[in-house]
């Protein structure tokens, strides 16, 4: 069983739906990432959190909209999206006062905006 | 300009072969690290691999080992003996900077396909 649950696997909303999509890391680490990966492209760093202070941004839509209660859950909150936003989600946690602690991810939330 | 380049948008190797996956890097930071992850099908990134700019020998871990040529900024993942369980996408991501800088940065990755 992996050490970040991401749930649900699949989702598929309408332009117009509100959801949300949770992840939960049982390792212990304080820094959580969402990564957005699309076909043929790197993943993109979407967002970071470390010790539950948003440290990263990176240029996100404000569709798209992180919540961090905690060290453990990290959510994405997601409204009025766009077909192109269609793509696997991944979220990662890491252990940030380590330099070579990789990252650990999740199984990811595929999207499907229609 | 990329960070993190893999040229290779497939590979296929047969079955107990080795297979190299090339990854190229550019940073002008003296303190770095580079990681290699699997993506199988199912889609969660499995972390196999670290090699740190300080680190005086090639990272190996069981069936993996990373052949790092520091001067070139080369950082090529080596697979021994495959398996049809490594056919998977493989991403090669770098960390910069000193310790508490968070960020990995990926490459766009490389298929592998192990043939029976």
């Amino acid at each position: 069983e992996t050490g970040v649950t991401q749930t649900p696997r699949h989702l598929v909303m309408g332009m117009t739906n509100k959801k949300s999509l949770k992840c939960e890391q049982h390792l212990g680490h304080n820094a959580m990432y969402w990564y957005k990966q699309s076909a043929k492209k790197p993943l993109e760093l979407m967002f970071v959190y470390n010790f539950k202070e948003q440290t990263e941004n990176n240029s996100v839509p404000s569709r798209f909209s992180p919540e961090c209660p905690n060290s453990s859950h990290l959510f994405l909150h997601l409204h009025t999206l766009q077909p192109e936003d269609s793509a696997l989600y991944l979220c990662a946690s890491s252990q940030p006062t380590e330099y070579n602690s990789p990252l650990h991810f999740g199984n990811g939330t595929r999207l499907t905006v229609t | 300009a990329q960070k993190i380049t893999q040229t290779q948008p497939g590979m296929f190797v047969q079955e107990k072969e080795a297979v190299t996956l090339d990854c190229t890097y550019d940073t002008s930071d003296p303190s770095y690290g580079l990681f290699w992850y699997k993506q199988p099908s199912s889609g969660e990134m499995i972390f196999l691999i670290y090699q740190g700019s300080y680190d005086q020998q090639n990272a190996t871990e069981g069936r993996y080992s990373l052949n790092f040529q520091k001067a070139r900024k080369s950082a090529n993942l080596v697979i021994s003996a495959s398996q049809l369980g490594d056919s998977a996408m493989y991403f090669c991501a770098m960390r910069e900077g000193p310790g508490g800088s968070e960020k990995l940065v990926f490459g766009k990755g490389t298929k592998l396909t192990v043939n029976p």
